[in-house]
C-alpha cells in the first residue's frame, strides 16, 4: 500500500491564482481530512469527509473547497489564493467514519507559498 | 486558553535519558492521540488512548481521564527520537481532532 499520498510536495502561487492540492489513499478509509500547520500553532482542521459524497467544514474552512466523489480521493481547492494561505497542508485518513477515534494516517504534506 | 496544552514546549536531553512529555486538556474527550513529526515534516501516529496505558518499544503513553492528563515517556532516549511530539484529542461527541502546539525534543549524543 502507498498509504496517503499528496501532490505536489511544494507549490508557489501568486495572489489570486487557483490550484488544487491532491490527496489519495489506497487503504479503503472512510474518513479523510485536511489540516494546515502554521508556525506557533497546532494543526488546524480545514475540511473533512466521513465518506464518498459527504463533506463538512472544520475550524478554518474559508477560502477552501473540497469534494469527495470517490473513497480514495479528497482534493482541496484554493479558489483565489491569498498570502494568509501560505502554510504546510496535510491530508489524513482513518478507517471508519468515526474518524478521530481511529488511528490517523498522514500524508507527507504540501508546502504552499502564496506571494 | 487552548483546549490542549503541552509541556514543555522544548526539551533537550542527553542520549540514554528518560524523557516525559505532558499533555493536559480541558474538555471531555473520547480519545487522545500522540503523534510524532519528523524533522523532514512527516507525521506518524504513535498511540491512540481512551484509558490506561500503552507501550510500544521504548515508548509508553498513559492517560488519566479524571485528571484530564496524559504523558508520553521515552526510555533510553536516542538521537533518532529527536522530533516534534504532538498531542491531539477528540472532544466527546465531536468528529474532529484538536491539537496541542507540540513539544520539540532534541536528544544529543
Amino acid at each position: 500500500n502507498a498509504g496517503v499520498t499528496q501532490t505536489p510536495k511544494f507549490q508557489v502561487l501568486k495572489t489570486g491564482q487557483s490550484m488544487t492540492l491532491q490527496c489519495a489513499q489506497d487503504m479503503n478509509h472512510e474518513y479523510m481530512s485536511w489540516y494546515r500547520q502554521d508556525p506557533g500553532m497546532g494543526l488546524r482542521l480545514i475540511h473533512y469527509s466521513v465518506g464518498a459524497g459527504i463533506t463538512d467544514q472544520g475550524e478554518v474552512p474559508n477560502g477552501y473547497n473540497v469534494s469527495r466523489s470517490t473513497t480514495e480521493d479528497f482534493p482541496l481547492r484554493l479558489l483565489s489564493a491569498a498570502p494568509s494561505q501560505t502554510s504546510v497542508y496535510f491530508c489524513a485518513s482513518s478507517y471508519s467514519w468515526r474518524g478521530t477515534t481511529d488511528t490517523q494516517y498522514f500524508g507527507p504534506g504540501t508546502r504552499l507559498t502564496v506571494l | 486558553k487552548n483546549e490542549v496544552e503541552q509541556s514543555p514546549q522544548n526539551l533537550t536531553a542527553q542520549e540514554g535519558e528518560f524523557i516525559t512529555i505532558n499533555c493536559s486538556y480541558s474538555v471531555g474527550i473520547s480519545a487522545l492521540h500522540w503523534l510524532q513529526q519528523h524533522p523532514g515534516g512527516g507525521i506518524v501516529s504513535l498511540f491512540m488512548l481512551s484509558s490506561g496505558k500503552k507501550k510500544h518499544g521504548r515508548l509508553i503513553a498513559t492517560i488519566n481521564i479524571q485528571e484530564k492528563h496524559s504523558s508520553l515517556h521515552i526510555t533510553a532516549s536516542h538521537p533518532r527520537d529527536s522530533a516534534v511530539y504532538i498531542c491531539a484529542v477528540t472532544i466527546r461527541g465531536g468528529s474532529r481532532l484538536t491539537f496541542g502546539e507540540g513539544t520539540q525534543l532534541t536528544v544529543n549524543p
